[in-house]
C-alpha cells in the first residue's frame, strides 16, 4: 500500500515551453501533497505544499507564477513549470500525506526535467 | 524552528562492517524523526520513523535508529553492511506530531566496498 506515482519519469523540453508533471496517490487519499526539487548530489528542497481544493502554499523564494500547482482531487496534484529555462532542469519529487496517517509522507519516484 | 544536521556527507565502509550514519536535530517541540534512503534517480523510501513511542526504532533492511533526547540525536545503524546498502540517506524532522512539513538534512552518501 501507500504508493505514489509520478508521470512522466523523464521529460525533455525546449526553452520557453511549459511542462506538466502529475503526482498520484494510487491506493490512499492524500489531503496534502508536497513538491520538492533536488539538485544533483543535493538534498530535497521543499517548493510548495498542496492541499486538496485550496491554493498551494509556496516556500520563500519559489515563484508561484512559474511553478503552478493544482490539487484538484484527493489523489492527484500537478506541477506545471511554465516558460521553462535551462536553470529549471532538475529532479522533481512529490510526496503525499495519507489522511489516515497524517505524520507520514510517501514519495513518488521523481521526474527528471531537462530543458534545452 | 527545526533543523537537521547530518555529520559526514560521505561514509565508506567495508561489506560486513558496522554502518553508522549520524543525525542531529534541533526542534522546539517534540519531534517526529525519519530516515529515508534514495537510490540513484529514484524517489525516497522510508527506512524508519520515530513518533514518540519507543526510543529504539527498527526499520527495514536491518537498519535501526535510537532517539536520544539528551543528545538531540537520531543516528542510523546497521550491524553488517551489504553492497546493496550503497545509496544516499536522508534524515528528516517534522513536528509537532508530524503534521508539519519535513525538514531534511543534507544527506549522507554511503559507499560499501567489498
Amino acid at each position: 500500500g501507500a504508493v505514489v506515482s509520478q508521470h512522466p519519469s523523464r521529460v525533455i523540453c525546449k526553452s520557453g515551453t511549459s511542462v506538466k508533471i502529475e503526482c498520484r496517490s494510487l491506493d490512499f487519499q492524500a489531503t496534502t501533497m508536497f513538491w520538492y526539487r533536488q539538485f544533483p548530489k543535493k538534498s530535497l528542497m521543499l517548493m510548495a505544499t498542496s492541499n486538496e481544493g485550496s491554493k498551494a502554499t509556496y516556500e520563500q523564494g519559489v515563484e508561484k507564477d512559474k511553478f503552478l500547482i493544482n490539487h484538484a482531487s484527493l489523489t492527484l496534484s500537478t506541477l506545471t513549470v511554465t516558460s521553462a529555462h535551462p536553470e529549471d532542469s532538475s529532479f522533481y519529487i512529490c510526496s503525499a500525506r495519507d489522511r489516515g496517517r497524517a505524520y507520514e509522507q510517501y514519495f513518488g519516484p521523481g521526474t527528471r526535467l531537462t530543458v534545452t | 524552528a527545526q533543523s537537521v544536521t547530518q555529520l559526514g556527507s560521505h561514509v565508506s565502509v567495508s561489506e560486513g562492517a558496522l554502518v553508522l550514519l549520524r543525525c542531529n536535530y534541533s526542534s522546539s517541540v517534540p519531534p517526529y524523526l525519519f530516515w529515508y534512503v534514495q537510490y540513484p534517480n529514484q524517489g525516497l523510501q522510508l527506512l524508519l520513523k520515530y513518533t514518540s513511542a519507543a526510543t529504539l526504532v527498527k526499520g527495514i533492511n536491518g537498519f535501526e535508529a535510537e532517539f536520544k533526547k539528551s543528545e538531540t540525536s537520531f543516528h542510523l545503524t546497521k550491524p553488517s553492511a551489504h553492497m546493496s546498502d550503497a545509496a544516499e540517506y536522508f534524515c528528516a524532522v517534522a513536528g509537532p506530531k508530524g503534521y508539519n512539513k519535513l525538514i531534511f538534512g543534507a544527506g549522507t552518501r554511503l559507499a560499501v566496498h567489498p
